[in-house]
């Protein structure tokens, strides 16, 4: 069964840390691998994806890519209280890019 | 950015009625439509894909007689929970993904809220 693991948390950093999300994921074929932000009763978000092994940078967000090790992260630097939520990893599987999973997402809280 | 709307917001409703909810991609149009379910601090699961002009498919363990989907235009598709009972409170998410977009970016209604009394 295909999968995506995160841990729920709740993660909390202070204010101005840097916020490590940490998830693997089962299908060593997967292409594509998405980071969404998904505040309390509201619908998820995109925050950034990456193709690519590596890094790739946005703003204050790091998406890191190990497909070796079939690990995907995102860092969030200088991390704000109105980043407290829960972050969702999201793999699209190999042969196609329409359906994707998702984990189970980790709850930040960001301590003022 | 492309935007997608999903109404209602909330619905309160009896057991044994049934509820619809639309999905509308205001400013794109939508090759395929998702509907996923997410119960309190569980993740999104997929209930169905939905393809314009042809009949959705349906994930593992979903009734496709209890959760009718109609995906009539490139901007519409609804959600129709049928005879609906307790268990089926949740929060219903409806996305898509735009024609002709190389990537596989979902973009996401607000959501529905359902609750069943």
């Amino acid at each position: 069964q295909k999968e995506v693991e995160q841990n729920s948390g709740p993660l909390s950093v202070p204010e101005g840390a840097i916020a490590s999300l940490n998830c693997t994921y089962s299908d060593r074929g997967s292409q594509s691998f998405f980071w969404y932000r998904q505040y309390s009763g509201k619908s998820p978000e995109l925050i950034m994806f990456i193709y690519s092994n590596g890094d790739k940078e946005d703003g204050r967000f790091t998406a890191q890519l190990n497909k070796a090790s079939q690990y995907v992260s995102l860092l969030i630097r200088d991390s704000q209280p109105s980043d407290s939520a829960t972050y969702l990893c999201a793999v699209q599987p190999s042969g196609g890019y329409q359906k994707v999973t998702f984990g189970i997402g980790t709850k930040l809280q960001v301590i003022p | 950015g492309a935007v997608v709307s999903q109404h209602p917001s909330r619905v309160i409703c009896k057991s044994g009625t049934s509820v619809k909810i639309e999905c509308r991609s205001l400013d794109f149009q939508a090759t395929t439509m998702f509907w996923y379910r997410q119960f309190p601090k569980q993740s999104l699961m997929l209930m169905a894909t939905s393809n314009e002009g042809s009949k959705a498919t349906y994930e593992q363990g979903v009734e496709k007689d209890k959760f009718l989907i109609n995906h009539a235009s490139l901007t519409l598709s609804t959600l129709t929970v049928t005879s609906a009972h307790p268990e089926d409170s949740s929060f219903y998410i409806c996305s898509a993904t735009r024609q002709g977009a190389d990537t596989g970016e979902l973009f996401f209604g607000e959501g529905s809220r359902l609750t069943v009394l």
